[in-house]
């Protein structure tokens, strides 16, 4: 399967833990999304990058959270010290574009994140 | 800014009949317009894109939208619904001219009834 890939697919953590996600984007894609989804809303943004920069962030991404993509090809997202709010699925999207280009995203699965 | 809204939380349409999927957006500048379907415990997957040209855009599983500039809409349509169209569908949108982030309305879920 060449699509996006996410991992792992669900993490339980307990209150205060830092926990870590990882994104495979597809192999040619330069550009790399996470965004975050709650029950019973749309996926939100949460940062974005071209290749290894990271070049937009959300004020919903809180210093709590780091986001890398070294070499412009996988990405983690680290949440430090979670809290109960953070209790989301965490998408990750990658598109092909150059410029302001129109590429749609592609998306994987999703992390699951439950903080009890 | 930019802004999605989907007025409908809930649709619902028996099998053979007709769908409409409501979309209004709210942009500064031309649109880039996207419509995303989502099953159950899987990702986002993408059906079709307004950017420019023919309002009539088509897309994939016999789903169509149409670009109303006037009335800032983008309503999804597909002529006969089937029973495998029940999922989550959402609208997104960017503004041309910039390589941002899609923003996505809270979403519809369609229920096509056998």
């Amino acid at each position: 399967d060449t699509g996006v890939s996410q991992n792992p697919r669900h993490k339980i953590t307990k209150r205060g833990q830092n926990v870590t996600f990882r994104c495979d984007p597809i192999s040619e894609h330069n550009r790399l999304y996470w965004y975050r989804q709650t029950l019973g809303q749309g996926p939100e943004f949460l940062t974005y990058f071209q290749n290894e920069a990271q070049l937009e962030k959300s004020r919903l991404l809180s210093d709590r959270f780091s986001a890398e993509r070294p070499k412009g090809s996988f990405s983690t997202l680290e949440i430090q010290r979670t809290e109960q709010g953070d209790s989301a699925m965490y998408l990750c999207a990658s598109s092909l574009g150059q410029g302001s280009s129109s590429g749609e995203l592609f998306f994987g699965e999703g992390s699951r994140l439950t903080v009890l | 800014a930019q802004s999605v809204a989907q007025p409908e939380d809930q649709v619902n349409v028996a099998e053979g009949n007709p769908l409409t999927v409501k979309c209004t957006y709210s942009v500064s500048g031309n649109p880039y317009l996207f419509w995303y379907v989502q099953y159950p415990n899987r990702g986002l997957q993408f059906l079709l894109k307004y950017i420019t040209g023919d309002n009539l855009v088509k897309g994939s599983y016999g789903f169509e939208a149409e670009f109303n500039k006037s009335q800032t809409s983008f309503h999804l349509k597909k002529p006969s619904a089937l029973v495998s169209d029940s999922a989550l569908y959402f609208c997104a949108v960017r503004v041309s001219g910039s390589a941002r982030q899609l923003t996505f309305g809270s979403g519809t879920q369609l229920t096509v009834l056998p």
